[in-house]
């Protein structure tokens, strides 16, 4: 069975820090990887998506960029935190068979 | 572009009571609508996706309908009890393999006992 990992669980960072979120999917070859982000209350909006190694496609940018060093791994990064960028942050990866999407257990930033 | 409209946004019903919630969406070429339970400070976990060739789809202790002429997508708790309690997402997949899902702006539910 496939398990997404998301680390860290929480941070809390101020502004202007930089930042670097991951996560690893297992039992899962050449998966499609997902980056969401839910500000407080608020619904989902897709950050980046990556079908394979080394190439990632953005689709809103908000300042963060994201790279997919291996086949497992996906990196949601910034130089410069926003106090805008507090929110939950998810990674999902895409069953293509099904068409469904299955998300990891979040990472919660706040930006002080 | 794509459009999902989720409503209500805040819906509050005793235990027992049934809650409805629906999604409305744009594009007649949609193939594929999901609903995610989301509990407080949790993740989003699936509870059903729904393919546009079924109308019907049961869960346990909800059904899922889906109207394509009146491109609805409905979520209906029968019986809620209070563990039903949380935010819910409806999602839209418009167009091919690689096409977004489209989110709508989520349903918080909150059973009473």
């Amino acid at each position: 069975a496939q398990t997404i990992h998301q680390w860290p669980v929480a941070e809390i960072k101020a502004v202007g820090s930089p930042l670097s979120l991951g996560c690893t999917i297992k039992g899962k070859s050449s998966p499609n990887l997902y980056w969401y982000w839910q500000a407080t209350g608020g619904t989902l909006q897709q950050l980046f998506y990556s079908i394979t190694v080394g190439q990632v496609e953005s689709v809103v940018q908000l300042n963060l960029s994201a790279s997919r060093p291996k086949d497992d791994q996906f990196i949601l990064s910034t130089e410069k935190l926003l106090l805008s960028h507090s929110g939950f942050y998810l990674c999902a990866w895409r069953d293509t068979s099904a068409e469904t999407l299955y998300f990891g257990s979040g990472t919660r930033l706040t930006v002080l | 572009g794509e459009q999902v409209e989720q409503r209500p946004p805040h819906l509050s019903v005793r235990e027992g009571d049934s809650a409805v919630i629906t999604c409305t969406y744009t594009d007649p070429n949609s193939y594929y609508f999901f609903w995610y339970k989301q509990e407080p400070g949790a993740s989003l976990q699936l509870l059903m996706k729904v393919f546009s060739s079924t109308e019907i789809n049961e869960g346990q202790g909800f059904t899922v309908l889906l109207n394509k002429k009146d491109k609805r997508l409905s979520l209906n708790l029968t019986a809620a009890h209070p563990g039903d309690s949380a935010a819910y997402f409806c999602a839209v997949k418009f167009g091919g393999s690689n096409a977004k899902l489209t989110f709508g702006k989520g349903t918080k539910l909150s059973v009473k006992s």
